[in-house]
């Protein structure tokens, strides 16, 4: 197993500008989630996939936005970055044979200047 | 969504048993009690989940009361890799995908 797989890890930008953060999940995991942790806080959930189709949100608003692949690979969005987006996020992905069991990224640390 | 209290931290020695407590007295009866660890500069790592019989497994006991109102993870044998923030979090059966993560409990672990 390669595990779940994120990029970029680091990323500068601008307020105001859009970013595209990537997700690669392991082969069969057909649920992803997002997660935003701040500086010194639990994550936030963001949103959840499952085949493709969005099946959970969290409180967050819809700039934030995302895809699935048919490959398990995903993708979270954001437009109109704030500088309160500064933070990390991360993706995390699960097997229906191990739905309980949620395997993490090691995340995209983005900083909104 | 039910809510979980945990110390803000502990500290340990190395080879002692950690005992990790975590209180959740709205818990209902189809939620899940589950256990997450951060390890620095990684993403949360999945430890254990019960819903109310004892558990164990390779990397630590999840030991719940009765009432189901409290829980505590127990570390057997604490090494150095296991300083992590530990995450206890409820989770209903019908919302497998939310993780509602709080703020955890910093385990500090002393040679």
């Amino acid at each position: 197993e390669t595990g779940v797989t994120q990029s970029p890890t680091h990323l500068i930008k601008t307020r105001g500008q859009q970013v595209t953060l990537r997700c690669s999940s392991q082969s069969g995991h057909n649920t992803v989630s997002w997660y935003q942790q701040a500086l010194g806080q639990g994550p936030q959930f963001i949103f959840q996939y499952y085949r493709e189709e969005e099946n959970g949100r969290g409180n967050f608003p819809p700039r934030f936005s995302g895809l699935q692949f048919p490959n398990y690979s995903s993708e979270l969005n954001v437009n109109a970055l704030e500088l309160d987006d500064s933070a990390l996020y991360l993706c995390a992905s699960s097997h229906p044979d191990r739905p309980y069991g949620y395997t993490f990224g090691s995340g995209t640390r983005l900083t909104v200047v | 969504d039910a809510k979980t209290t945990q110390p803000n931290s502990m500290e340990s020695n190395e080879e002692e048993p950690v005992h990790l407590p975590c209180n959740h007295s709205t818990i209902s009866g189809t939620d899940y009690i589950h256990w997450y660890r951060q390890l620095p500069s990684q993403g949360p790592e999945y430890v254990i989940h019960g819903l109310t019989s004892n558990v164990n497994n390779r990397m630590a006991s999840l030991a719940i009361a009765e009432d189901r109102k409290s829980s505590t993870l127990i570390l057997h044998r604490a090494t150095l890799r296991d300083a992590a923030v530990y995450y206890c979090i409820l989770r209903a059966t019908d919302s497998w995908g939310k993780l509602q993560f709080g703020a955890g409990t910093q385990v500090v672990v002393t040679p």
